[in-house]
């Protein structure tokens, strides 16, 4: 079956700790995204990528970095400099021209210990 | 920069119930607007997508509308059932930013 596949479903991260959480779509899908949502808020919008080798900050990248070496994997690591990292972390794909669908994965919650 | 906006942020109704949620959004010039619903703990599902040029879309018992010139869409669902019961978001879309804007979300109880 397609879709998207985060991984681990909960994380603890240290104090100072990067910690690196996966995201894997097989809908041949070439944009992907990476979504924070914060009780009580909506979505709020970390990097997408439209293509491979190349992503876009969104509004609140400040502590986050991206990669998209392969057009199914765009992996989010949550770096030491993101001072409130507790949040339900999603990732989302679509097909381009902004037209289409957003499909999720089922989420990955990350804690600070 | 668009900014949707969800009320109420929780709502409760009866089983059977014909609802509502509504959302509105500032700048109307926008792709598309699609609504999700999100069950606790997971990940967001789209029910409906509306093109900019559309009115409204139906899937089953539910309905959505969008006006753009108001800013604002709704959300219609026949008959609730308890099963219905989820957070319901909406997002809009616009032409100048490659993201979607997305609303806090009615927390929506249907009670058996």
């Amino acid at each position: 079956d397609g879709g998207i596949t985060q991984s681990p479903k909960y994380l603890f991260r240290k104090e100072g700790q990067n910690v690196t959480l996966s995201c894997e779509q097989n809908l041949n899908h070439d944009a992907m995204y990476w979504y924070r949502q914060d009780p009580g808020q909506g979505l709020r919008l970390i990097y997408y990528s439209q293509i491979v080798n190349d992503f876009q900050k969104g509004d609140i990248a400040e502590g986050y970095s991206v990669s998209r070496e392969k057009k199914e994997s765009f992996p989010l690591t949550v770096t030491s400099a993101q001072k409130n990292p507790t949040a339900f972390y999603l990732c989302a794909s679509s097909t381009q021209g902004g037209d289409e669908k957003l499909f999720f994965g089922s989420g990955t919650q990350l804690s600070v210990l | 920069k668009q900014e949707v906006t969800q009320i109420p942020a929780a709502l409760s109704v009866p089983e059977g119930e014909n609802l509502v949620l509504n959302c509105s959004f500032t700048d109307s010039a926008i792709y598309n607007l699609q609504w999700f619903r999100q069950d606790p703990g997971k990940g967001l599902t789209s029910l409906l997508l509306i093109q900019s040029s559309q009115r409204e879309q139906t899937s089953g018992r539910l309905n959505a509308s969008l006006d753009k010139s108001s800013g604002r869409s709704t959300l219609y669902i026949a008959a609730s059932q308890p099963g219905d019961s989820a957070t319901y978001l909406c997002a809009a879309e616009t032409y100048n930013n490659n993201d979607m804007r997305f609303g806090a979300g009615t927390r929506l109880t249907v009670k058996p």
